[in-house]
């Protein structure tokens, strides 16, 4: 069974400028999540959805910070602008849903540096 | 609120047990996970244990849970250089209520295993 895939697996951007991060989770799964993982803690939750709606976007920098699902498979969260703090490992999640012990499974993240 | 709190350094001698702990504040949380994480890589589940349990074996791990205390512990047994990583605890919570599950991690702890 193929992973969570993420692309790029490193972005190196100037502070003012977009990027976007692409997500397909695992077939089937109908739970994906974006997290934020900042050097030397844990990931942090940005956003969840359901198949293609939100579930929980309250952790997400909404002046700057977007996703979307769209079809309810791929998935992109994008930084426009960014700023320095944004230096993190995007992680991307699924599962099948969020429901009782289901596992996430992690894909292996995109490292975004901000100049 | 939400907070789950691990010791940031854990270094044991190749085959000796390795045993690291997570403290957790939300009373409700049904499971509870630990997560290993390597250089450069996404996230994999360990192992997991639900609430209503105080222990789980599984090969090398024992996990211990204390649910008086919200204490909750990795033992790894023999612990070999290939056991060198990062580990998380993680609770699972549900913030906006039935059918939203969610998880908060620690900040990990970052296990050296000395050859």
């Amino acid at each position: 069974e193929a992973g969570v895939a993420q692309s790029p697996r490193y972005k190196i951007i100037e502070k003012r400028q977009s990027v976007a991060f692409w997500c397909n989770p695992i077939s089937g799964h109908a739970t994906l999540y974006w997290y934020q993982q900042i050097l030397g803690q844990g990931p942090k939750l940005l956003i969840q959805f359901q198949n293609n709606g939100v579930v929980d976007d309250s952790q997400l920098p909404k002046d700057r910070f977007s996703a979307e699902r769209l079809k309810g498979v791929d998935s992109t969260l994008k930084i426009q602008p960014a700023k320095l703090e944004d230096s993190a490992v995007y992680l991307c999640a699924s599962s099948l849903v969020a429901l009782a012990a289901d596992e996430q499974f992690f894909g292996p993240g995109t490292r975004l540096t901000v100049l | 609120g939400e907070d789950v709190e691990q010791s940031l350094f854990l270094s044991v001698r190749e085959g000796d047990s390795s045993v690291i702990n997570c403290t957790y504040t939300d009373s409700s949380s049904t499971y509870l996970y630990w997560y290993k994480q390597e250089p450069g890589a996404g996230l994999q589940l360990l192992t997991y244990i639900f609430s209503n349990m105080d222990m789980k074996q599984d090969q090398r791990l024992t996990v211990l849970l204390n649910k008086k205390d919200k204490h909750l512990s990795l033992r790894i047994a023999d612990t070999q250089t290939g056991d060198s990583a990062i580990y998380f605890c993680a609770e699972r919570i549900s913030p906006a209520g039935a059918g939203s599950y969610q998880l908060t991690f620690g900040k990990g702890t970052k296990l050296s295993v000395i050859p």
